[in-house]
């Protein structure tokens, strides 16, 4: 059974447009992150979200990018104005005492 | 040097072989480090942790040369299903996860 779920498993996009990815963790958790994997490259660290606030993000994550967690379960990274380098898979993970963390199935992203 | 470095592969053996891969890290402040593996187009999915010297669970073992930042994994008596690509994890700051670029198996029957 899967640590976290991730909806949609699969979303293609106009270039410009809004996309919206979810994660819902399996059980309550304070940490969480992002993580994008351009094909055929390796996984990168967009944000750790700590206790309902951004505790880290990397360079990738720019003013296009946000996290929230609207209803205290969910999770979502929103980008605002896709561009074709957007794509990629985008993994949610939890983190386990800080530590050790598992990923979800991710989302992938393709942006026409 | 890089934050985490591996060789990319393709590593192809036969069944029962017994193969290792190398990873270098960069941050000699690191105190836990994490062996991944990931299947085509899978997520990462957790293989081992290493916190001190080494780990062994089955046919997988893991150890830890701090002296010479370097982080090893090492499977005995291959099977077709390991063919996957291997992920070294050193986590950083707010326990980000730095990954190497992978090192591809390939276990041939």
């Amino acid at each position: 059974e899967p640590e976290v779920t991730q909806t949609p498993s699969h979303q293609v996009t106009q270039m410009g447009q809004e996309v919206i990815l979810r994660c819902v963790p399996i059980s309550n958790h304070l940490y969480f992150y992002w993580y994008r994997q351009i094909l055929g490259q390796k996984v990168e660290f967009l944000v750790s979200f700590y206790n309902n606030e951004i505790s880290e993000k990397s360079e990738i994550f720019d003013d296009q990018f946000s996290v929230e967690r609207p209803d205290g379960s969910n999770f979502t990274l929103k980008i605002r104005s896709t561009k074709l380098e957007d794509s990629a898979m985008y993994f949610c993970a939890r983190g386990d005492r800080g530590e050790t963390q598992y990923f979800g199935p991710g989302t992938r992203l393709l942006v026409l | 040097r890089k934050e985490v470095e591996q060789d990319p592969g393709p590593f192809n053996v036969p069944e029962g072989a017994t193969v290792a891969f190398n990873c270098t890290y960069s941050n000699s402040a690191s105190q836990s480090f994490f062996w991944y593996r990931q299947d085509c187009r899978k997520e990462p999915k957790l293989l081992m942790s290493v916190y001190s010297s080494g780990n062994e669970d089955g046919r997988f073992t893991a150890q830890l040369n701090r002296a010479s930042q370097y982080i090893s994994l090492l499977i005995r008596d291959s099977k077709l299903s390991d063919s996957a690509t291997y992920l070294c994890v050193v986590p950083s700051g707010t326990y980000k996860y730095i990954f190497g670029t992978g090192t591809r198996l390939k276990v041939l029957a």
